[in-house]
């Protein structure tokens, strides 16, 4: 069964606006990964926060963690052409992770 | 350094056939990881290996699908016989990560996956 469910399943924003994304799991988890795909390819790894981070900071990215609500979000900021594709949230538990059914981003020229 | 590898990168199928799946890991990564990702969907766990044992395999249909990983490097999947539902992407991944009863971190590196198409 997922673990973790994305909202919304589908964003669509101009260039240069954020994007933000949420991610809800059930059970308590030891960190939280986001990753990126890109249509027809594999996933790409964007960022990990551990159960004991509440914020963490890459580049563009910003990932928040709420244990208590057992919910992250990822904000993109600026967002480019580029950043279009699907971001799933996967939760890590007693070393397997589960991935969620992501969210469908599109960025418009 | 080279990323996980796998082949083929598409096979299509008449249902009741067999198929067979090959990856190659990032050499070094103790933990290999199949995964089911169906059109739409997130990636499904089918197994997970450290070395050459298997770790996890609950979610893996054992009346047909089949995994090895001889040698505790790389891995084939095999389904045989194949069903209309088995068409998906078939995604390997590797992990510095050992399982253990305590806390593990890692990201996962994942292959382009393998596209099956079953008639």
């Amino acid at each position: 069964s997922q673990q973790g469910e994305e909202d919304p399943q589908a964003l669509s924003i101009q260039e240069g606006e954020n994007a933000t994304m949420n991610c809800s799991y059930k059970t308590s988890i030891n960190n939280l990964q986001w990753y990126r795909q890109n249509s027809g390819r594999g996933l790409v790894h964007l960022i990990l926060i551990r159960s004991n981070e509440r914020e963490k900071h890459s580049g563009r990215l910003r990932v928040t963690l709420d244990t208590s609500k057992k919910s992250s979000s990822l904000l993109i900021t600026a967002s480019r052409a580029a950043d279009t594709a699907s971001y799933f949230c996967a939760t890590d538990e007693a070393g397997k992770s589960t991935f969620g059914d992501g969210t469908t981003l599109t960025v418009k020229p | 350094e080279a990323g996980v590898a796998q082949s083929p990168r598409y096979k299509i199928i008449e249902k009741r056939q067999s198929v067979a799946f090959w990856c190659n890991p990032i050499s070094g990564h103790a933990t290999l990881y199949w995964y089911q990702q169906i059109l739409g969907q997130g990636p499904k766990l089918l197994i997970q290996f450290q070395n050459n044992g298997v770790v996890d395999d609950s979610q893996l249909p054992k009346d047909r699908f089949s995994a090895e990983r001889l040698k505790g490097v790389d891995s084939t999947l095999k389904i045989q016989p194949a069903k209309l539902e088995d068409s998906a992407v078939y995604l390997c991944a590797s992990s510095f990560r050992e399982f253990s009863a305590g806390v593990v971190v890692g990201e996962l590196f994942f292959g382009e996956g393998s596209r099956l198409t079953v008639l």
